[in-house]
């Protein structure tokens, strides 16, 4: 267990759908850093949060929205899906920066 | 923005022998370079990083290699065991006041041949 947590760890859902994917980061992370995986592919990264400010923003579709709560767990929202939206969802959490960068074990989409 | 290439995307090797994963990146300013192995299905974990006030880093059977002149970082893996097989993926970043972000390569698919 890496502590950042991720649910579910499992969806399948239709197209035109919304669905929002959950991360809880390592207690003591201050940034939590989201990243889709399709199949076969690299990461590429979606979005940045530290404490609860947006911080970078990579190639996220404006379909895509992202928040991290006081609380600093963080979701990711994801609406009226297409079948391309299908892949797997990190988030990853670091205390300050990227050194550290600890990632759940993801959240596998599939749109159908 | 960082780009960073990954070469080869493929890559067998007779178990025992060494294996070597190349990555060129862009952008001079980056200074830290993570590389992260991902088994089947599941989340990439760190196995080494190497920061560019260095030349080369090891642990046990891997090392890596940074060359900033030719802005270029190296993996290499010696005496390679089965459980080495993995997606191998190079990450670069630049420093910007706790904005960082990691730039992944695409990746290389390492299957070692017992």
């Amino acid at each position: 267990d890496s502590g950042v947590t991720q649910t579910p760890k499992h969806l399948i859902t239709a197209t035109g759908q919304r669905v929002t994917l959950r991360c809880s980061p390592r207690s003591g992370d201050l940034s939590v850093y989201w990243y889709q995986q399709s199949l076969d592919q690299g990461l590429q990264f979606l979005i940045h949060y530290y404490n609860g400010e947006e911080r970078a923003k990579g190639n996220i579709l404006e379909r895509f929205s992202a928040q991290q709560f006081p609380d600093l767990h963080s979701e990711l929202n994801l609406s009226s899906l297409e079948l391309g939206d299908s892949a797997l969802y990190f988030c990853a959490s670091s205390v300050y920066g990227v050194g550290g960068y600890t990632f759940g074990s993801g959240t596998r989409l599939t749109v159908v | 923005g960082e780009n960073v290439e990954q070469h080869p995307s493929t890559l067998s090797v007779q178990e025992g022998d060494s294996a070597v994963i190349k990555c060129t990146y862009s952008d001079s300013a980056s200074n830290y370079f993570p590389w992260y192995k991902q088994e089947l299905g599941k989340r990439p974990q760190l196995i080494i990083d190497i920061r560019s006030n260095v030349g080369e880093k090891k642990d046990q059977r891997i090392a890596v290699t940074l060359n900033k002149t030719a802005k270029h970082f190296s993996l290499h893996i010696t005496e390679t065991q089965p459980e080495d097989s993995a997606v191998y993926f190079c990450a670069a970043s630049i420093p910007n006041f706790g904005n960082e972000k990691l730039t992944f390569g695409t990746g290389t698919r390492l299957t070692i041949i017992p």
